[in-house]
């Protein structure tokens, strides 16, 4: 029952490097999505992906990238690291069903100093 | 994007009901309301949806008012497991079809006493 499995749980970055934040389902989802939560605030939307190929922009994508290569795996990648993006960011995954609840990974705490 | 209003906070005690509000005044006829919590250093898990009718799952209800423009989350007995961020969400529906996107909210810190 590993569901969606987010790593590493934990990262501090220094101004200007580059990570890559890894996210697996093995639900057999199509639908992926990967937010960022600031201290005291809700989700916010980075990208989303309907499938292997297709990723589209959510509500604050500036300054990261995805790509999707297998149903399975969804890695978000910061190129460019910044103060700014200092947060929790959280996987999810869903069926294609509508209406299907998403299901969310145990999120990376990310810090750049 | 229909927005919900929820409270910040709410306090109750153990072994009593909850009753979580969430105004959505502007839900279109399409909408679903859904209902995530999100527990302390945790992601958020899914609760209850619904469209018009009440509905009833292991974890809580969920009553929707007639012109559902409101809609309350019910914990029947509340545990100090239930302490959370509950959030009240109305599902996105973009034109081209449907990709079963969230948008949050802040969201009603709920605690539960002893």
């Amino acid at each position: 029952n590993a569901g969606v499995t987010q790593t590493p749980k934990f990262r501090i970055l220094k101004i200007g490097q580059s990570m890559t934040l890894q996210c697996a389902q093995d639900m057999n989802h199509n639908y992926m999505y990967w937010y960022r939560q600031d201290p005291g605030m809700g989700l916010k939307l980075i990208y989303y992906s309907v499938g292997a190929g297709i990723t589209d922009k959510g509500e604050v994508p500036n300054g990261y990238n995805v790509s999707r290569s297998t149903t399975e795996d969804f890695p978000l990648r910061l190129e460019l690291a910044a103060p700014s993006q200092t947060s929790v960011y959280f996987c999810a995954s869903s069926s294609v069903t509508v209406n299907q609840p998403q299901h969310f990974g145990d999120g990376t705490r990310l810090s750049i100093l | 994007d229909a927005k919900t209003t929820q409270p910040n906070s709410m306090e109750s005690n153990e072994e009593e009901p909850v009753h979580l509000p969430c105004n959505h005044s502007t839900i279109s006829g399409t909408d679903y309301i859904h209902w995530y919590r999100q527990l302390p250093s945790q992601g958020p898990e899914y609760v209850i949806h619904g469209l018009t009718s009440n509905v009833n799952n292991r974890m809580a209800s969920l009553a929707i008012a007639e012109d559902r423009k409101s809609s309350t989350l019910i914990l029947h007995r509340a545990t100090l497991r239930d302490a959370a961020v509950y959030y009240c969400i109305l599902r996105d529906h973009p034109s081209g079809g449907a990709t079963n996107k969230l948008i949050f909210g802040t969201g009603t810190l709920l605690a539960v006493q002893p």
